[in-house]
């Protein structure tokens, strides 16, 4: 149980594009899904907190113009990068909990996003 | 201002014997506490959690200990198989953030035959 799946799991684009990345709680329902990005070598880095039905809560230092998220369903979040940099290339992981006191967030297996 | 430390960034052992994984955080709010287990390229696996209620929690082979006076935690794993070898990262979150998670730097565990 617990099965969060993360899609794309690779993307390669150009400088300018928007990126879409899907983020799915396959047997839980989840009204919260985080995003992080890790760096190379460094500890998951928490962007934003996304709530089903409500605004994201981005942290400190976190464009949300640039990071755009959408939580429309208990089993769906997405994360758009919008007019990406190569700067913004990085490794995006999501993650879900499920309701109740005290639950361990499942992640996905992560996005690799390299920007040309 | 990092809240949750790792102060090994990499650790050795044979395989049979007991790896020990230690963490140390300085945020007294934090009452829930998680390990977790990364291979390159993927997501964090969930281990194993405890509440700051208890001072230890036992999952077959994987046993976390908690010391809330020294705020420190720590990941027993025994006994230590090969394929243990990954990134494991410490977490911690505080009651009433909406389960927002603070990450450890992670320590590298490497099981030897």
């Amino acid at each position: 149980g617990a099965v969060v799946s993360q899609h794309p799991s690779w993307v390669i684009c150009k400088s300018g594009t928007s990126v879409k990345i899907e983020c799915r709680s396959l047997d839980f329902q989840a009204t919260t899904m985080f995003w992080y990005r890790q760096f190379p070598k460094q500890s998951l880095m928490l962007m934003a907190t996304s709530n089903e039905g409500s605004k994201a809560t981005y942290e400190q230092g976190v464009e949300k113009d640039k990071f755009l998220i959408n939580h429309a369903s208990l089993t769906l979040s997405t994360l758009t990068v919008t007019s990406a940099h190569p700067e913004d290339s990085s490794f995006y992981i999501c993650s879900a909990r499920d309701m109740g006191h005290n639950q361990p967030q499942h992640f996905g297996d992560g996005t690799r996003l390299s920007i040309l | 201002d990092q809240q949750v430390k790792q102060n090994s960034p990499s650790l050795s052992v044979q395989e049979g014997r007991i790896s020990i994984l230690n963490c140390d955080y300085t945020n007294s709010m934090f009452d829930y506490f998680l390990w977790y287990k990364k291979y390159p390229a993927e997501g964090p696996t969930f281990l194993i959690s405890i509440s700051s209620i208890k001072d230890k929690n036992e999952d077959g082979r994987f046993t976390v200990f908690l010391n809330k006076s020294a705020k420190h935690l720590s990941l027993h794993i025994v006994p230590s198989q090969p394929g243990d070898s990954a990134v494991y990262f410490c977490a911690a979150s505080a009651y009433g953030t909406a389960s927002k998670l603070t990450f450890g730097t992670g320590t590298r565990l490497q099981v030897t035959l």
